[in-house]
């Protein structure tokens, strides 16, 4: 079985470039989520769908950040213009809905940003 | 709102040493908890989950986690650690069947 498939699995941008990081859900799952990982705060949440309608969009992340989950196998995260501070690994992650927090991550997209 | 406090960043044991991971929780109703395990240049991967019945939950490679109502705890343990659990482990809150709040991790080290 296909699990979560991320792309690119790393990216390297310059400071004000538009970035776009790609994410396949499992087959079947209903729920997405993008997460930001850095070291010092930990994963934090960007956005969540459930059945491709945006169920939360991050509050702080909003303006810089934006998540689109065009068809129910497929989901963008842009980030434009990009800073410095977005170098991070960002992870997307696929549930049932109903699974009680069983998520399903991919391995993840590490940006850079210069 | 809940949230998840992992009091240490790092941890170092020897091999055929147990372990033990702390993990505080905040939530005004029992939640589900979880505990996940990241390997390196991998994303996260569910070790065990809980939510009623017996407090303490088995998970895979032999871990296991006791959740503690009175103390709003939810540690993790293994009776012998081996080199490959070498890993940063999560804990993680879910008062709902949607969005999981994680805490910040704790690397472990599992040193020959």
């Amino acid at each position: 079985d296909a699990g979560v498939t991320q792309t690119p699995r790393h990216e390297v941008a310059e400071k004000g470039q538009t970035i776009i990081l790609k994410c396949e859900p499992v087959s079947g799952h209903n729920d997405l989520f993008w997460y930001r990982q850095t070291k010092i705060q930990g994963l934090e949440l960007l956005s969540y769908f459930r059945s491709k309608s945006l169920m939360e969009d991050g509050g702080a992340f909003k303006d810089r950040f934006k998540a689109e989950m065009l068809n129910s196998s497929f989901s963008t995260l842009k980030i434009q213009p990009t800073e410095p501070k977005d170098s991070a690994v960002y992870l997307c992650a696929s549930s049932f809905t109903g699974s009680t927090g069983q998520l399903y991550f991919g391995e993840g997209s590490k940006l850079t940003v210069l | 709102a809940q949230s998840v406090t992992q009091p240490d960043a790092r941890v170092t044991v020897s091999e055929g040493a147990s372990l033990q991971l702390r993990c505080k929780y905040s939530s005004s109703v029992t939640p589900y908890l979880f505990w996940y395990v990241q390997y390196p240049r991998q994303g996260l991967q569910l070790l065990l989950k809980y939510y009623s019945g017996d407090p303490v939950v088995q998970g895979v490679n032999g871990f296991e986690a006791e959740f503690s109502k009175s103390n709003s705890s939810f540690h993790l343990r293994k009776a012998s650690v081996h080199w490959s659990d070498s890993a940063v482990y999560f804990c993680a809150v879910s008062i709902n069947t949607d969005k999981v709040v994680f805490g910040t991790g704790t690397r472990l080290q599992v040193s020959p």
